[in-house]
């Protein structure tokens, strides 16, 4: 099983509205990535987490603020946006060297 | 991070072989060659890695030239359902865990 589950699929906020995103794996993966992919481009790293402790924020607003409540969850807390952060948000996650993608949250910003 | 080139676009016919091909000229001699493909709006998905040998598996081909500079992925009998974006990248493994960082991959189209 190499699923990594994403919620909500789809996301509409406003540029003054609080919302989070969150990611899901059961597969015993003790590192987790948020990866952000803006229309016709490639996903671009944003933050990773190894054994639960933030490793990489590759230089990320402070309006994105990851969480990792356990081994298993990750969390995109978002706070206002802009809306060119409009963006399909991916979630990853890799035990030895090889990534796992889930479906990503397609997150739209008014 | 080592750079991959790949061509922007790529067509096959259903039921023949799709040639992917991708140069990678300053591979390290510990950095890995990993495929993916995104299906239009989804998730990445995992294809194949490789480092010296060639590899295959239930999906593909990965074939890694002596030299190590360049490397294809065969997908043998392409189907419609393999239409898609293909990424070559070059991973460097950190401390904490391993960067992918995606280049803008080949857009395969596979024609009935």
């Amino acid at each position: 099983d190499t699923e990594v589950t994403q919620t909500p699929k789809h996301l509409v906020m406003g540029m003054t509205n609080k919302k989070s995103l969150k990611c899901e794996q059961h597969m015993g993966h003790r590192a987790m990535y948020w990866y952000k992919q803006k229309a016709k481009k490639p996903p671009e790293l944003m933050f990773v987490y190894s054994y639960e402790k933030l490793s990489i924020n590759e230089s990320v607003p402070s309006r994105f603020s990851p969480e990792c409540p356990n081994s298993s969850l990750l969390n995109l807390h978002l706070h206002a946006l802009q809306p060119e952060d409009s963006a399909l948000y991916l979630c990853a996650s890799s035990q030895e060297k090889t990534q796992y993608f889930g479906p990503g949250t397609r997150l739209l910003v008014l | 991070d080592a750079k991959t080139t790949q061509p922007p676009s790529m067509d096959c016919a259903e039921g023949r072989a799709a040639n992917l091909p991708c140069n990678h000229s300053t591979i390290s001699g510990n950095e890995y060659v990993y495929w993916y493909r995104q299906i239009h709006s989804q998730g990445p998905q995992y294809i194949i890695h490789g480092l010296k040998n060639n590899e295959t598996n239930e999906m593909a081909s990965l074939i890694i030239t002596e030299d190590r500079k360049s490397s294809t992925l065969i997908l043998p009998h392409a189907t419609l359902r393999d239409t898609a974006v293909y990424y070559c990248i070059v991973r460097v493994e950190g401390t904490s865990g391993s960067r992918l960082t995606f280049g803008e991959g080949t857009q395969l189209t596979v024609n009935p």
